[in-house]
């Protein structure tokens, strides 16, 4: 069974740091690409961040760029999100999503098929 | 502002069919892009609900189905159920953005 379980949420202040981690299992990590996803609260679903299988490459939404780096070490089955410079915006349900990607059409198309439970990041100021 | 447009709330009574549309552009939809669709019911993280415009994974009742069009696609829920009730979003990939957008999700309220 895969499961995705987030922890490391929590309150900060505005300008701190938080490092969210994502423990995998139940299936080939090191085989896939993963990605976080924020809900701020009553509103829609953003992407933040991707890696890709092996942590070689990575991606950022424009609003965290700089200021948020993703991680993964395949040994411990694991991605993180280490947030600094924390913004009263960035206050939302953290989410760890697993990337599967197929081929179709001369186009790569990717949905989500397992998402974690989600992590609170709560900033205050 | 979403790059995938859903209208904000639908509403339907037991046993009716309900359309959730999903309308986006020529970067994405209408560039041949499939569209999948979440399902988040209340408290909960959001869930595959159709994947490739049309599939359901295993476990998902057939109420559901989905389509693609031009650069819209469409989520129908026949036969809703109280349990239906729950906010839906639809997502895509977008080539001018190189990346996943989502729909502003649609609040499904059973009467």
């Amino acid at each position: 069974e895969v499961q995705l379980v987030e922890s490391g949420g929590g309150l900060i202040q505005t300008g701190g740091s938080l490092r969210l981690s994502c423990a995998a299992s139940g299936f080939t990590f090191g085989r896939f690409w993963m990605h976080w996803v924020r809900q701020a609260p009553g509103k829609g679903l953003i992407w933040v961040s991707r890696i890709n299988h092996d942590g070689s490459e990575s991606r950022y939404a424009d609003s965290v760029r700089g200021r948020f780096t993703i991680s993964r070490d395949n040994a411990k089955n694991t991605i993180y999100l280490q947030m600094s410079s924390l913004r009263v915006e960035d206050t939302a349900v953290y989410y760890c999503v697993r990337d599967y990607g197929y081929s179709g059409n001369n186009l790569w198309h990717k949905y989500y098929d397992f998402w974690g439970q989600g992590a609170l990041v709560t900033v205050s100021s | 502002q979403s790059v995938l447009t859903q209208p904000p709330s639908v509403s339907g009574a037991p046993g009716q069919r309900v359309t959730i549309s999903c309308t986006g552009s020529s970067s994405n939809i209408g560039a041949g892009y499939d569209v999948h669709w979440y399902q988040q019911l209340p408290g909960t993280a959001p869930k595959v609900l159709i994947y490739a415009s049309t599939n359901r994974p295993s476990g998902v009742p057939d109420r559901f189905s989905g389509s693609r069009s031009g650069t819209s696609a469409s989520l129908d829920i026949t036969g809703l159920q109280a349990e239906d009730e729950a906010d839906y979003y639809c997502q895509s990939h977008d080539g001018s953005l190189s990346g996943v957008v989502f729909g502003g999700g649609t609040k499904l309220t059973v009467l």
